[in-house]
C-alpha cells in the first residue's frame, strides 16, 4: 500500500490560491490519486481524482508530475466554507485501496 | 446529501453492551464500507462487503461484525463495548468499476460510558 505524506496543517486567507501536496514515493502503477474533504463530524467528500497529468473539475484541480511520486490538490480562490480536513489517498483495487488509513490529512484553516 | 444512509445518527450506551449500526448504500452501489473514526486515530478501515459476500478486512476487533443484506443494506454489530470503542463510525458505498471513490455517509456517533 502506497504510503502518503501530507503537511499537517495550512493557513489561508479568503480569496487565494491554496495548493496542497502529497508524497507518495512507492505508488503502483495501477494506483489512482484521490483527494478527500471532511468537515467536523461529517463524512469525507470525494474531491477530484487522477491518475497522470492534471485533472480539474469544478471544485478543484489535481496536478500530477509524470513520476507520479507526489500530487499537488489545488484550490482555487478558498472561501471561509473550504476549512476543512484534505485526505490523500493513493491505491487501486489490485493494492487494497479499501484498507488505506486516511490518516491525520492536512487541516486547511481560512480567515477572513 | 451523498445518498448513503446511517442510523442512529448518536448512540449512548455502557460498557459491556451491544449495539447494531445500519447502513442503506446508495442506490445501485454493490459495495459497503465501515470506517471507525476516533479522535487519535484517524480514519481506519474496518471491513468491507460486496453484493452481500465479505471482500476485505481491516482492523476490526473480533468483538465487531458485520455482514451485508440481500437488499444490500448493511449492519456492524459491536458487543462488549470498552470505553476506547467511542467513535465515530462512518460508512461508504460504491460503485463496481468506478474505481476508488467512495461515498460517505454521515456517520454514527457512538459514545460508550
Amino acid at each position: 500500500l502506497a504510503k502518503t505524506t501530507q503537511p499537517i496543517s495550512m493557513d489561508s486567507y479568503e480569496g487565494q490560491e491554496v495548493n496542497i501536496t502529497c508524497s507518495h514515493n512507492n505508488i503502483a502503477t495501477n494506483d489512482y490519486i484521490t483527494w478527500y474533504q471532511q468537515f467536523p463530524s461529517q463524512g469525507p467528500r470525494f474531491i477530484i481524482q487522477g491518475y497522470k497529468t492534471k485533472v480539474t473539475n469544478e471544485v478543484a484541480s489535481l496536478f500530477i508530475p509524470a513520476d507520479r511520486k507526489s500530487s499537488t490538490l489545488s484550490l482555487p480562490r478558498v472561501s471561509l466554507s473550504d476549512t476543512a480536513v484534505y485526505y490523500c489517498l493513493v491505491g487501486s483495487l489490485n493494492t487494497g485501496f479499501q484498507k488505506l488509513v486516511f490518516g491525520t490529512g492536512t487541516r486547511l484553516l481560512v480567515s477572513p | 446529501d451523498s445518498g448513503v444512509t446511517q442510523t442512529p445518527k448518536h448512540l449512548i450506551t455502557a460498557t459491556g453492551q451491544r449495539v447494531t449500526l445500519r447502513c442503506s448504500p446508495r442506490s445501485g452501489d454493490l459495495s459497503v464500507y465501515w470506517y471507525q473514526q476516533s479522535l487519535d486515530q484517524g480514519l481506519q478501515f474496518l471491513i468491507q462487503y460486496y453484493n452481500g459476500e465479505e471482500r476485505a478486512k481491516g482492523n476490526i476487533l473480533e468483538r465487531f461484525s458485520a455482514q451485508q443484506f440481500p437488499d444490500l443494506h448493511s449492519e456492524l454489530n459491536l458487543s462488549s463495548l470498552e470505553l476506547g470503542d467511542s467513535a465515530l463510525y462512518f460508512c461508504a458505498s460504491s460503485v463496481a468499476g468506478q474505481r476508488e471513490k467512495l461515498f460517505f455517509g454521515s456517520g454514527t456517533q457512538l459514545s460508550v460510558l
